[in-house]
């Protein structure tokens, strides 16, 4: 069955410093998101992508965060300087459509900034 | 500000029905609701979607009003294996569109 993968699993970073976290979605998807689970709280929505272009973000994805589809296959999230706030598990997800709402998951990667 | 609540935790024994409803008063006209199961460090996976009434599928059905803005995942007979957290997901329209999770409801099945 075809899924979503993630790299790194964890990572772990000093604060200040730059991280990219990886995704290679489902090939035949066209809708492409990320979003964030900290420690014991809910997932929530940062940002979604298609076109090579961002559709939708949320208030969290600000100016330290971009994202890039750099090949046919990754998508990528980079935060430009981390901040101990940015602790948490990353999940991408992708969708054949994006008005179905049925995302896949990947099994997520786990930033902790020290 | 958009918001799609649901109850924080719910206990349950082996072989009951349990039902989860979440309430999402700002759901874009047009978009499906759907429900994920989460269990610890994995990423959320499918349940069930639907749109309108009632879905039913190999695992779980979907209750949905004709007002649309709440939903009710029923799971029949839980099984230990159903100790997770369960998440509505539902488009919203507030100052833009985002797809949505609710605030996420804790299962925990007992013996």
């Amino acid at each position: 069955e075809p899924e979503v993968t993630q790299t790194p699993s964890h990572q772990v970073t000093q604060m200040g410093q730059e991280v990219i976290l990886r995704c290679v979605p489902i090939s035949n998807h066209l809708y492409f998101y990320w979003y964030r689970q900290i420690l014991g709280q809910k997932v929530e929505f940062l940002v979604s992508f298609y076109n090579n272009e961002i559709s939708e973000k949320s208030e969290i994805f600000d100016d330290q965060f971009s994202v890039e589809r750099p090949d046919g296959s990754n998508f990528t999230l980079k935060i430009r300087s981390t901040k101990l706030e940015d602790s948490a598990m990353y999940f991408c997800a992708s969708s054949e459509e994006d008005i179905s709402g049925e995302l896949f998951f990947g099994e997520g990667s786990r930033l902790t900034v020290l | 500000l958009a918001k799609t609540t649901q109850p924080i935790s719910m206990d349950s024994y082996e072989g009951q029905e349990v039902n989860i409803t979440c309430s999402h008063n700002n759901i874009a006209t047009n978009d499906y609701i759907t429900w994920y199961q989460q269990f610890p460090s994995q990423g959320p996976r499918f349940i069930i979607q639907g749109y309108k009434t009632k879905v039913t599928n190999e695992v779980a059905s979907l209750f949905i009003p004709a007002d649309r803005k709440s939903s009710t995942l029923s799971l029949p007979r839980v099984s230990l294996s159903d100790t997770a957290v369960y998440y509505c997901l539902v488009g919203i329209m507030d100052s833009s569109y985002k797809l949505i999770f609710g605030s996420g409801t804790r299962l925990l099945v007992r013996p």
